[in-house]
């Protein structure tokens, strides 16, 4: 049973700092690691989808990276602004797709 | 492109009541999903649909809950003699095909009064 954790739950962060999430997992049997965006009232939003340690990914001033050995990915926000505010979900993949979520980070950025 | 839709966006029900909650994937997504978040907690998978092959039910809480699918398109999923801890919200996704990104519907919240 895959057991998806993710820290801190909540962060709050003045505008233009840098900040950065945890994900971790106790294996590597899955297929792919998944970061989504959820704002307040929105659809989630795909942000990443990792498959090979090692792997990077970025988009603007997020990025993120997979770590399947030591079963961790870390998501990074680079110069925080409110628009970032959000919750930042973390999901496993198996080979049928469905989707095994963290609890979620949530961020708050200050102006 | 139209994205995934979602109706209601909010249902508020009396608890003993039936729900039906639909959901119109986006165009020629073979893969449909349904997952849900109660309060408090993070969002679990409930179903999926995968063109005309058995769906995995494996995440439905209960015999109360069933969902169906015509085709690769429509999905609806109903709820039998709502209960309390119903109260979720509700989110459809679909995507390509297994194993692609899934893109998320906006959600229904329901409340079980």
């Amino acid at each position: 049973i895959l057991n998806v954790e993710q820290s801190p739950q909540s962060l709050h962060v003045q505008e233009g700092d840098s900040t950065n999430f945890t994900c971790s997992f106790p294996s590597s049997n899955f297929y792919a690691l998944h970061w989504y965006r959820w704002e307040t009232a929105k659809s989630p939003e795909a942000l990443f989808v990792m498959t090979l340690n090692g792997d990077e990914k970025k988009k603007g001033r997020i990025s993120a990276t997979l770590n399947t050995k030591e079963g961790y990915s870390y998501l990074y926000i680079k110069g925080s602004q409110p628009e970032d505010s959000a919750t930042y979900l973390c999901a496993l993949s198996s080979n049928t797709g469905k989707l095994i979520f963290g609890q979620g980070t949530t961020l708050q950025v200050k102006p | 492109g139209a994205g995934v839709s979602q109706s209601p966006s909010n249902k508020v029900t009396e608890k003993g009541k039936d729900v039906e909650l639909r959901c119109d994937p986006i165009s020629g997504h073979t893969a449909l999903y349904w997952y849900r978040q109660r309060l408090g907690q993070g969002l679990e998978f409930l179903i999926y649909f995968q063109g005309n092959s058995a769906p995995d039910k494996s995440g439905l809480p209960s015999d109360r809950f069933s969902a169906e699918r015509t085709g690769e398109s429509v999905s609806t999923l109903t709820i039998q003699r709502t209960q309390q801890e119903d109260s979720a919200v509700y989110l459809c996704a679909s995507s390509l095909d297994l194993r692609d990104t899934q893109y998320f519907g906006p959600g229904t919240r329901l409340t079980v009064l």
